[in-house]
């Protein structure tokens, strides 16, 4: 079964600094979709970054990127120039391609802090 | 255009009631999916439905059941409430493929006393 492990439950950046969030997973699909979703404390689930397995190239959303390492299976978050309204729980998730077992599996997550 | 509308946003219940969610996905997607998110156990997998029907069940009880209706709307039922299902319920909408994330709701808070 596939999993999905973020072994750092609580982070804190200064504002302005960059962080990285780490993820990996355990899958044995060629083909698959990682996300990076922020949950602030409003509840809303927010998409931030999408990587499909296929594409070599990280993706990259304005302050924020991804270190996609497939062999490793591991798929880090990078926010640049930190702000306080970054300040959230961030899930890696992942999502196997389509069929019977179609969902999407989330990580326990990563509280993130930002310092002033 | 509208999101994921999911009401309502907070409920208290009794334990051995049962309890209807409803979730509105926004226009165009088809798949609606549930989650259940407490702070011990994090995002759990409900059910998901695509064209009224269920697609795909996480290991969840039998007390817990869904449908959806040819609008895409859907609801989650919870029957025999226990203690431990004081959780956020999530409603989560797509397009169908797995290349799209999904869209959330802002989630129904249930606290069963």
């Amino acid at each position: 079964a596939q999993t999905v492990t973020q072994s750092q439950p609580e982070m804190s950046v200064q504002e302005a600094e960059t962080v990285t969030l780490s993820c990996t997973y355990d899958t044995s699909e060629s083909d698959y979709y990682l996300f990076w979703y922020k949950q602030p404390p409003s509840r809303q689930m927010i998409l931030v970054i999408r990587q499909e397995a296929y594409k070599q190239q990280n993706a990259t959303e304005n302050r924020f990127s991804v270190n996609f390492q497939k062999a490793a299976k591991s798929f880090s978050l990078k926010i640049s120039d930190s702000q306080l309204g970054d300040a959230a729980m961030y899930f890696c998730a992942y999502r196997a391609p389509g069929g019977r077992d179609d969902k999407i599996i989330f990580g326990k997550g990563t509280r993130l802090h930002i310092l002033p | 255009k509208a999101g994921v509308t999911q009401t309502p946003r907070y409920l208290i219940k009794t334990r051995g009631q049962q309890v209807t969610l409803s979730c509105s996905p926004i226009s165009g997607h088809r798949s609606v999916s549930w989650y259940q998110q407490t702070p011990g156990q994090g995002l759990q997998f409900l059910f998901e439905y695509f064209s009224e029907t269920q697609r795909n069940k996480g290991n969840f009880p039998g007390r817990f059941s869904g449908r959806q209706f040819s609008n895409s709307r859907s609801e989650m039922n919870v029957s025999t409430l226990e203690l431990g299902d004081s959780a956020l319920y999530l409603c989560a909408s797509s397009f169908a493929g797995p290349s799209y994330g999904y869209t959330f709701g802002s989630g129904t808070r249930l606290t069963v006393v």
